[in-house]
């Protein structure tokens, strides 16, 4: 069965840098594209990033652009969010998410049960 | 990048059906059939209920049905039970290649 790992997570003061991983099993990792996405402790869902499965394509989402990146080791099957310039902001819960089954960049179909990252002073 | 815009709480009896609405522009939900929502028990993950507009995965109910008029998106919930009490979010792909989530939708079975 697919399961999506993710780990890294922890307690970190502003201005610090953190990566963060998401271990893949069960499913051909290198033939999905794979997301990041994010929640603020009582919030809502933030999609961050994506990145395609040849790594030629990323996207972010603006709050995070200049100061994330996201990148993937096929090898290892294991997907990675490098986060630097932490900002309080950025606090919550990391989801790592698969790419739906049907339509390539449509939807995310596995999640993990996410790692969180504190960023406070 | 704003979130899509989604009532924040619906309710209805049981038995009964709700729909959810997700507002986007025509640069998302109304630019593309690639509308999803998802269904999230407090401290759990997101799980899929309906891709691309209409269709759901292998497992879900099918009380879970999507539509989509213009730039708005539907769910909708038949049949409400009281284990569909939780929060449910849309999601849709941009013309940046890029992705949004709607701001949430409580569900309260009364």
């Amino acid at each position: 069965q697919v399961q999506l790992v993710e780990s890294g997570g922890g307690v970190v003061q502003p201005g610090t840098s953190l990566r963060l991983s998401c271990a893949a099993s069960g499913f051909s990792f290198r033939s999905y594209a794979m997301h990041w996405v994010r929640q603020a402790p009582g919030k809502g869902l933030e999609w961050v990033a994506v990145i395609s499965i040849d790594e030629k394509r990323e996207h972010y989402a603006d709050s995070v652009q200049g100061r994330f990146a996201i990148f993937r080791d096929n090898s290892k099957n294991t997907l990675y969010l490098q986060m630097n310039n932490l900002r309080p902001d950025d606090t919550a819960v990391y989801y790592c998410a698969k790419e739906g089954d049907h339509t390539a960049w449509s939807s995310f179909d596995y999640w993990g049960q996410g790692t969180l990252v504190t960023v406070s002073s | 990048q704003s979130a899509l815009t989604q009532p924040a709480s619906v309710s209805g009896s049981p038995g009964q059906s709700i729909t959810i609405s997700c507002t986007g522009t025509s640069s998302d939900v109304g630019g593309y059939n690639y509308v999803s929502w998802y269904q999230q028990h407090p401290g759990k993950a997101p799980k899929l209920l309906i891709y691309d507009v209409t269709y759901r995965p292998s497992g879900v109910s099918s009380r879970f049905s999507g539509s989509k008029s213009g730039n708005t998106a539907s769910l909708t919930i038949s049949g409400l039970q009281a284990e569909d009490e939780t929060d449910y979010y849309c999601s849709s792909y941009t013309r940046t290649s890029t992705f949004l989530f709607g701001s949430g939708t409580t569900v309260t079975v009364l």
